[in-house]
């Protein structure tokens, strides 16, 4: 069974940078990828960035580009979501997704529980 | 971008009706190479993260109840509840995956008469 879990809570300052974890279990981490969307509070869904699980490669949406590193660690099964330069609009919860394939345009088919981030003065 | 709006906002029926959702894209979400709608409807419940319910515009996602049912091509879309449960309210959304950035759209929000 596919399970996605992601790490606790974070508060942070404007102008901080925040570090997600998401651990990968119950499939093979380099068949698929992993995309990141947020979610501000009752709000939509914003999709950020994919990563490839097989050899790292990165996809973002332009709108993070350059404020967002996505990384990978093979060997435990772990996904990271970097994002810098935070700022109040940043407060959301963070969702990483498992995606069907090694190329960004899959289907988001498992998620993790999600990570609470606020950005607050 | 591409921009993607539902239709409506919000509905309510009654269970064991029949609840339609639309979804519009602002550009075809369709690949000619495959002969694939770069679309796909999640299912978002309060508190939970969203649940992928379809993909590739009409199939299925394994554990999925057969209720469940996309239909459309190109820019028009459409998820079927064909029997409401109590157990479907929910959000729910449509997302592109076609070109970057991927978008969801903004949510239609289903409930019990």
């Amino acid at each position: 069974q596919v399970h996605l879990v992601q790490s606790g809570a974070e508060v942070k300052k404007p102008g901080a940078s925040v570090k997600v974890s998401c651990k990968a279990s119950g499939y093979t981490f380099t068949n698929y990828g992993l995309s990141w969307v947020r979610q501000a509070p009752g709000q939509g869904l914003e999709w950020m960035g994919w990563i490839s699980g097989h050899n790292g490669n990165t996809f973002y949406s332009k709108k993070f580009q350059g404020r967002v590193t996505l990384t990978t660690d093979q060997s435990t099964a772990m996904a990271y979501m970097d994002l810098r330069s935070l700022g109040c609009d940043d407060t959301a919860i963070y969702f990483c997704a498992r995606v069907e394939g090694l190329v960004p345009a899959g289907a988001f088919d498992s998620w993790g529980q999600g990570t609470m981030v606020t950005v607050s003065s | 971008d591409i921009v993607m709006t539902q239709s409506p906002d919000s509905l309510a029926v009654s269970l064991g009706e029949r609840a339609t959702i639309n979804c519009k894209s602002s550009q075809s979400v369709l690949y000619r190479s495959n002969n694939k709608q770069y679309l796909a409807w999640f299912q978002q419940k309060p508190g939970q993260p969203p649940k992928l319910l379809i993909y590739w515009a009409s199939t299925r996602e394994s554990g999925v109840p057969d209720r469940f049912s996309g239909s459309g091509s190109g820019t028009d879309f459409t998820l079927t509840i064909s029997s409401l449960q109590a157990e479907d309210v929910a959000v729910y959304y449509c997302q592109q995956y076609y070109i970057n950035p991927f978008t969801f759209g903004p949510g239609t929000k289903v409930d019990i008469k």
